[in-house]
């Protein structure tokens, strides 16, 4: 049972225009989300993060929004530039220890210049 | 300073034989971390160090899986009679201290096929 679903594949966007990345979970006991960037060959690097006890979270051209009730966060990009394609995966570590990551199977963004 | 390395970044084995992966973790981060990454799939986690305590396997897929960590600083991961189901991308990542709010910093992986 996925506990992190990415349900789009794929994501093309024009440059300049928003990208919205999709992510929902199924465990209530999440209260920690991060988004990893991921370009081919290399290791997923971390982007942005939110804690549960907010609702939204800005650091530049990268927004990540979060609504609890309905178990769903949000990765926004404006304005998308080409350097952004890449494979994004939203990850949640599950307990509240130091314990490992579970990853969404992520989704490939394509900005088309 | 410098990130997360792998080696070897390639790996072919035939089916049947015994692999060791390395992963050197960024100077003085505690925790290091194992993932495997199918085509198509996200990171799935292996198993996780404290140190040099294996603190959970419970992702290694089987018995012919081992990882170890004997000094708390580089890592190996062992796997034994390799299967055509083992081929994957192997993701070492580290992190400074023992928060599941601490970034993990990912190596670039070592990519497993067997044949």
């Amino acid at each position: 049972d996925q506990q992190v679903k990415q349900n789009s594949p794929s994501l093309s966007v024009q440059e300049g225009r928003i990208s919205i990345l999709n992510c929902d979970y199924t465990n209530s006991m999440f209260d920690y989300f991060l988004w990893y960037k991921k370009y081919p060959a290399e290791g997923p690097t971390f982007l942005i993060s939110i804690s549960s006890i907010k609702d939204k979270n800005e650091d530049g051209r990268f927004t990540v929004f979060l609504n609890k009730s309905a178990k769903h966060l949000s990765l926004h990009i404006v304005p998308s530039q080409p350097g952004d394609s890449a494979v994004y995966f939203c990850a949640a570590p599950p307990n509240s220890g130091n314990t490992p990551l579970v990853f969404g199977k992520g989704t490939r963004l394509s900005v088309i210049a | 300073g410098a990130g997360v390395s792998q080696s070897p970044r390639y790996k072919v084995a035939k089916r049947g034989q015994d692999v060791a992966l390395r992963c050197d973790p960024i100077s003085g981060h505690v925790s290091l971390f194992w993932y495997q990454q199918a085509l198509g799939q996200g990171p799935e986690f292996l198993t996780y160090f404290q140190n040099e305590a294996q603190l959970d396997k419970s992702g290694l897929p089987s018995d012919r899986f081992f990882a170890e960590r004997p000094e708390g600083s580089v890592s190996t991961l062992k796997i034994q009679r390799t299967q055509q189901e083992d081929s994957a991308v192997y993701l070492c990542a580290s992190s400074i201290q023992t928060s599941p709010q601490e970034t993990q910093y990912f190596g670039p992986g070592t990519r497993l096929l067997v044949l």
